[in-house]
């Protein structure tokens, strides 16, 4: 059975600094993992997706992640937060076997300025 | 290329009502996914539409549910309306191809759903 754990609900950084979302996974299969982002009262935006290629995957706005099968992790990090920012973020697994998507609680990002 | 569309993008209902909400899916993609997102239960997978049929659903009861058509937009129907129904319901699509896993699901902006 495939899960999602977002390990902190909320995280808050000063603007300019360096962000950290954590996200582990279960996964019974050779998943997919991505990270959507949500604006306030918007739908759900792609910032990057891992697909067994490179570990470490590049998406938007500045963002990336690394896939790390032995801590069964993809945490989504930024080098320097900008107000922009602020939003929900979800990790999210697929599996192709089912084709279930799981996504994780979410976790609501504060950028101070 | 014109992004997920869904409509209407706020509804107001009132308990036992029963309410369609729509979602046109990006062209040429032919996989709808339709996800319930409450402050309380997150975001929940209601079901998947592959060419016309069902081929996915999560844990929700009958009074929820969908249908597409050949033209791959799709609806989805909630009877008997509760007021814990109240919520952003979101419409993804991919291409659904199978064994696909570099499909992306593609969301629409939501349609909010008061139930009072």
């Amino acid at each position: 059975a495939q899960s999602v754990t977002q390990l902190d609900s909320h995280v808050s950084v000063s603007e300019g600094t360096p962000v950290l979302l954590r996200c582990n996974y279960s996964s019974s299969y050779s998943p997919s993992l991505f990270w959507y982002v949500q604006h306030p009262n918007k739908g759900l935006q792609l910032l990057l997706k891992y697909t067994s290629a490179a570990t470490l995957v590049k998406g938007i706005n500045g963002f990336e992640a690394e896939f790390k099968k032995s801590e069964t992790s993809f945490h989504l990090t930024k080098p320097s937060a900008h107000m922009s920012d602020a939003a929900e973020y979800f990790c999210v697994v697929s599996e192709v076997r089912g084709f279930k998507t799981i996504f994780g609680a979410g976790t609501r990002l504060f950028v101070k300025a | 290329k014109a992004g997920v569309t869904q409509t209407p993008r706020y509804l107001i209902k009132t308990r036992g009502q029963q309410v369609t909400l729509s979602c046109s899916p990006i062209s040429g993609h032919r996989s709808v996914s339709w996800y319930q997102q409450t402050p309380g239960q997150g975001l929940q997978f209601l079901f998947e539409y592959f060419s016309e049929t069902q081929r996915n659903k999560g844990n929700f009861p009958g009074r929820f549910s969908g249908r597409q058509f050949s033209n791959s937009r799709s609806e989805m129907n909630v009877s008997t309306l509760e007021l814990g129904d109240s919520a952003l319901y979101l419409c993804a699509s991919s291409s659904g191809l199978a064994g696909a896993r570099t499909d992306t699901q593609y969301f629409g902006p939501g349609t909010r759903l008061t139930v009072l």
